[in-house]
């Protein structure tokens, strides 16, 4: 495990279904993200929350709702989502004093069906 | 609007080879430059990373190269082995990757 833990690994959702995914870190960061990593594109930056606060969204839709409950918990919520919404969606952590790397989860490989 | 530029995106070599990975980026304000190495089915890690205030930093086999009057930065993989196949990015601050190399090390 890398720091960052993500659930589910695999995620298959129907259009109408509403799901959601878990990120947590226990490095004592308190900075996360939200990444979309599709074939043959680069890391899609989707949401920041710095400080439990979210700081950035980058012109995500709707469909696509971020939760940071505390500074080591990330959730996703998806609904209605598209089949083009099929990806490796990872998470990341990182700590605001930095500059640092990132600590980035193993991803939840979503399928949109 | 892509702040930083890597190429090339895919790369082959033999075992032993040294393949080097190039970026490229445009905001002076800059201040760290890591690379990740990402296996299939994982996510990207951290590999080694570069303050702009040294010129090479050595870390095992692998080597970053840095030119601030040019505004770019190189990651060379000495003694490549075929486990070192995986994709490489760039990245700076404020959440910004280079798109990815996938490198392949050929046996």
């Amino acid at each position: 495990e890398t720091g960052v833990t993500q659930t589910p690994r695999h995620l298959v959702m129907g259009m109408t279904n509403k799901k959601s995914l878990k990120c947590e870190q226990h490095l004592g960061h308190n900075a996360m993200y939200w990444y979309k990593q599709s074939a043959k594109k680069p890391l899609e930056l989707m949401f920041v929350y710095s400080l439990e606060e979210r700081v950035e969204n980058n012109s995500v839709p709707s469909r696509f709702s971020p939760e940071c409950p505390n500074s080591s918990h990330l959730f996703l919520h998806l609904h209605t989502l598209q089949p083009e919404d099929s990806a490796l969606y990872l998470c990341a952590s990182s700590s605001v004093a930095g500059p640092g790397g990132y600590t980035f989860g193993s991803g939840t490989r979503l399928t949109v069906v | 609007q892509q702040q930083v530029k890597q190429s090339p995106q895919s790369l082959i070599v033999q075992k032993g080879g040294i393949p080097i990975i190039n970026c490229a980026y445009e905001n002076t304000a800059f201040d760290y430059f890591p690379w990740y190495q990402q296996f299939p089915g994982k996510g990207p890690a951290l590999l080694i990373a570069i303050r702009p205030d040294v010129s090479e930093k050595k870390e095992g086999r692998f080597t970053i190269s840095f030119n601030k009057s040019a505004k770019q930065f190189s990651l060379h993989i000495m003694d490549s082995q075929p486990g070192d196949s995986a994709t490489y990015f760039c990245a700076a601050p404020y959440s910004t990757f280079g798109g990815g190399t996938r490198l392949m090390v050929k046996p």
